[in-house]
């Protein structure tokens, strides 16, 4: 099992332009998060989901959009990423009273 | 006020010695309580879950104070391995998992 994955690993991005981040999962999870992760700050919600065709506002959404078309796939879009929008991306999913499980991360510069 | 607060550190402490931290939280309301562990550059994982009767596994104990609303983690002969960043993590419960809440993390540094 792979767990979960995140595809890319690095990317750098010129302002203005868009990109999307995508997340999967092989554990039959309901629940699927994006997170972003900056020096100091922790870890801060960007959009959840609770199941295949829903999503939902985060701590931050702001800049982001989502999509959860299959239960296995969260997909993360920056439609015109902002220097502001520098940080390590984190997906995670989420069962029951128990841990979640997290991706690899995916560290994006915006210049 | 913070929902879950963390004393960023770093502890920088000898190998071998004990070291305690803990993590308050402002929801009573909240259900679980777990501690992540973070090195650095890579994504944060499971260390142990906290219960209210107290929960020890190996080197490591954590508590939970409700009646003072903080979590505590204490890694007894600490080792270099040991040096990461500690995350406290807040769930009020399954029918709200979207309000997971983490702290922002303890820097533990082990010293030879």
């Amino acid at each position: 099992n792979a767990g979960v994955t995140q595809t890319p690993k690095f990317r750098v991005l010129k302002t203005g332009q868009s990109m999307t981040l995508l997340c999967a999962q092989d554990m039959n999870h309901e629940y699927m998060y994006w997170y972003r992760q900056d020096p100091g700050m922790g870890l801060r919600l960007i959009h959840y989901s609770v199941g295949e065709g829903t999503t939902a506002k985060g701590e931050v959404p702001d800049g982001y959009n989502v999509s959860r078309l299959k239960k296995q796939n969260f997909l993360l879009g920056l439609e015109s990423a902002a220097p502001s929008q520098t940080s390590v991306y984190f997906c995670a999913t989420f069962h029951s009273y128990n841990e979640q499980f997290f991706g690899p991360g995916t560290r994006l510069t915006v210049l | 006020r913070k929902e879950v607060e963390q004393d960023p550190g770093p502890f920088n402490v000898p190998e071998g010695a004990t070291v305690a931290f803990n993590c308050t939280y402002s929801n009573s309301a909240s259900q679980s309580f777990f501690w992540y562990r973070q090195d650095c550059r890579k994504e944060p994982k499971l260390l142990m879950s906290v219960y209210s009767s107290g929960n020890e596994d190996g080197r490591f104990t954590a508590q939970l104070n409700r009646a003072s609303q903080y979590i505590s983690l204490l890694i007894r002969d600490s080792k270099l391995s040991d040096s990461a960043t500690y995350l406290c993590v807040e769930t009020p419960g399954y029918s709200s998992a979207s309000k997971i809440i983490f702290g922002s993390g303890t820097r533990l540094s082990i010293r030879p």
